[in-house]
């Protein structure tokens, strides 16, 4: 079935420094969400992307979707200690459910 | 967030009781999902429910029965678990099947 591989695993970053978290497929997808899971919660909606090359914007965040639709990328600029936590993306194509990623549990050291 | 409920918030289970997990959602969606979290594979998807209909099965062993009576409502039936199905249980709704999903606060199930 298919797969989205997300990377990486884990980061540790200082307060202020950048993150990203990227997220592949084999295959083309018709869409790409972006989920947050705060520690000891349950994943939460930020995003959804549909459009070859989207790139939109919240506060610190700016979400982008490959030209080819098979890759995502989620950035955070100068992190804050609110922001730890575990970001998941999920891709939906074709007929088949929303397929998650394994996620990239962010550490934000103060 | 009250969008999706899901009780009860905690569960320990013996090996050889039957409990069942009860998940509501109040937005009107169709679809309905259960997934399993533990620290082996974050989200595993269990089981999708379109129109009250089950369109998923992801080989999830029949220990776990799930039952859709409206789609308003989804239950899993749970009798002779393992330990290693103690995980974090979560519940959630779309509109349709390939919409934003609104995830319940999950039961944390332990089996003992």
């Amino acid at each position: 079935g298919q797969q989205v591989m997300q990377i990486p695993q884990y980061q540790h970053v200082q307060e202020g420094e950048d993150f990203t978290t990227y997220c592949n497929s084999s295959t083309t997808l018709s869409n790409i969400q972006w989920y947050k899971q705060r520690p000891g919660g349950h994943p939460v909606f930020l995003i959804q992307l549909v459009k070859s090359g989207e790139v939109k914007k919240q506060k610190r965040l700016t979400f982008q979707f490959g030209e080819a639709k098979k890759n995502s990328s989620l950035h955070i600029t100068a992190t804050q200690t609110t922001d730890v936590g575990t970001y998941f993306c999920a891709a939906y194509s074709g007929n088949t459910p929303l397929v998650f990623g394994k996620g990239t549990r962010l550490s934000v050291i103060a | 967030e009250t969008g999706v409920t899901q009780t009860p918030r905690h569960l320990v289970m013996g090996m050889t009781n039957k409990k069942s997990l009860k998940c509501e959602q109040h937005l009107g969606h169709n679809a309905m999902y259960w997934y399993k979290q533990s620290a082996k594979k974050p989200l595993e998807l269990m089981f999708v429910y379109s129109l009250e209909e089950r369109v998923e099965n992801n080989s999830v062993p029949s220990r776990f029965s799930p039952e859709c009576p409206n789609s308003s409502h989804l239950f899993l039936h749970l009798h002779t678990l393992q330990p290693e199905d103690s995980a974090l249980y979560l519940c959630a709704s779309s509109l349709y099947r390939a919409d934003t999903q609104y995830f319940g606060p999950g039961t944390r199930l332990t089996v003992l």
